[in-house]
């Protein structure tokens, strides 16, 4: 099961929106709602920021919003705020299996 | 509140194997599954497998079919992995996580242990 594939890293200023792409495949993201999204600040573990494509847990800020088209899923980020700055992956299920994002960094300027 | 809570670190030599536990308190730990992920010092995340704590059932990676294993002990709501003919590529902070889901590992990652960092060197 390969990677599914995100942009190396992504940028904004305070305020500014960020949007990550999540590319897979009909077997991943294209074939099931179970796409999620994580947080990692350096040292830590992950944290959920998304589940099934566009749902927020509690707690999660509703400036962090997800969606999917196709083998597509997307996190957005509005009203970038500097605590954001971390590394962002995306999952999905495809099956008998899971597979995660190849990352994205985050940088607040 | 939900904590998983890992054993510590290890320093292994290559072909050795290691048992990383994982202990579940705060909820019911047969309701869920629970996920194995592991990070390689400055890379991503990768997926190791998942196992229900409801009724045992696994699914592994394929890549690391044949070396790992997962199981848990319900008595004491804790999870194990054990990956064996360790080497080092393997060297990684090796996390649990629970699963939102106690029939297959569809569910999300909803709570993550702290890591145990497993170190293969000779």
């Amino acid at each position: 099961q390969s990677a599914l594939t995100q942009p190396p890293s992504a940028s904004g200023s305070p305020g500014q929106s960020v949007t990550i792409s999540c590319t897979g495949t009909s077997s991943d993201v294209g074939g099931y709602n179970y796409v999620s999204w994580y947080q990692q600040h350096p040292g830590k573990a992950p944290k959920l920021m998304i589940y099934e494509v566009s749902k927020r847990p509690s707690g999660v800020p509703d400036r962090f919003s997800g969606s999917k088209s196709g083998n597509t899923a997307s996190l957005t980020v509005s009203g970038l705020q500097a605590e954001d700055e971390a590394d962002y992956y995306c999952s999905s299920y495809a099956g008998s299996n899971n597979v995660f994002g190849t990352g994205t960094k985050v940088t607040v300027l | 509140q939900v904590q998983l809570v890992q054993s510590g670190a290890e320093v292994k030599k290559p072909g050795a194997s290691v048992k990383v536990s994982c202990k579940a308190s705060g909820y019911t730990f047969t309701s869920y599954g629970i996920s194995w992920v592991r990070q390689a010092p400055g890379q991503g995340l990768e997926w190791m497998g998942w196992i229900s704590a409801y009724n045992g059932n696994t699914n592994y990676a394929q890549k690391l079919q044949g070396r790992v294993t997962m199981t848990t002990d319900t008595s004491t709501s804790t999870a194990y992995m054990e990956l064996r003919s360790l080497r080092s590529d393997d060297t990684a902070v090796y996390y649990c996580a629970r699963v939102a889901s106690r029939y297959d590992s569809s569910g999300y990652l909803d709570y993550w242990g702290q890591g145990t960092l497993v170190t293969v060197s000779s």
